[in-house]
């Protein structure tokens, strides 16, 4: 159980373009999901908490009008990358607990996807 | 802020060798510990996580962390790795939000 599912797994696209990343929690819902980057060498940086039904909550130096997240469903939430630019490129990663299962299940997390920006 | 250190950040074991990954964070409060283990080329998976009781926790493929809540950390063990535990680790500390440490590279030559 606890699967969530990321799509597409890799992107590449042209500069000034715009992408969507997808994250679906295929056997649960998921009220949160959260959106994560992943620099070479470095952390997992937490993008942005994704809220069902209302605004993504940004952490501080994202900027929210270049990474727009949708969360419609209990199931999905979307990541969109405007106006791409190669500084954009990098691996990002989603992640979902159950609604109201966060005390019993780590996050799970989305196979990721590498997004090239050319 | 709440913050969290992964001080190894490339460890090099050979085979049957004990191996010990520190963790620690800068969180008074309550807070739930994780460790994420990513193979190459795969996604992170959950190997084993901390909420209360017993502070020493076991997880999948014979790993193992302990919570010292005096020092503040929760580090992985392993008694003898395999050639397959290479892979990157990381560790993670959420009270309200999820922190991640920088994670440690662990090679094993078989």
């Amino acid at each position: 159980g606890a699967v969530v599912s990321q799509h597409p797994s890799r992107v590449i696209c042209k500069s000034g373009t715009s992408v969507k990343i997808e994250c679906r929690s295929l056997d649960f819902q998921a009220t949160t999901m959260f959106w994560y980057r992943q620099f070479p060498k470095k952390s997992l940086m937490l993008m942005a908490t994704s809220n069902e039904g209302s605004k993504a909550t940004y952490e501080q130096g994202v900027e929210k009008d270049k990474f727009l997240i949708n969360h419609a469903s209990l199931t999905l939430s979307t990541l969109t990358v405007t106006s791409a630019h190669p500084e954009d490129s990098s691996f990002y990663i989603c992640s979902a607990t159950p609604t109201g299962g966060a005390l019993f299940y780590g996050y799970t997390f989305g196979s990721g996807t590498r997004l090239t920006v050319v | 802020a709440q913050s969290v250190s992964q001080h190894n950040h490339h460890v090099i074991l050979s085979e049957a060798a004990s191996l010990e990954l520190g963790c620690n964070y800068s969180y008074g409060g309550t807070v739930n510990l994780f460790w994420y283990v990513q193979y190459p080329g795969q996604h992170l998976q959950l190997l084993l996580k901390y909420f209360s009781g017993d502070p020493l926790v076991k997880g999948i493929k014979g790993f193992e962390a302990e919570f010292i809540k005096s020092k503040f950390s929760f580090n992985l063990r392993k008694p003898s790795v395999q050639w397959s535990d290479t892979a990157e680790y990381f560790c993670a500390v959420k009270d309200n939000d999820m922190r991640f440490g920088a994670g440690t590279r662990l090679t094993v030559k078989p």
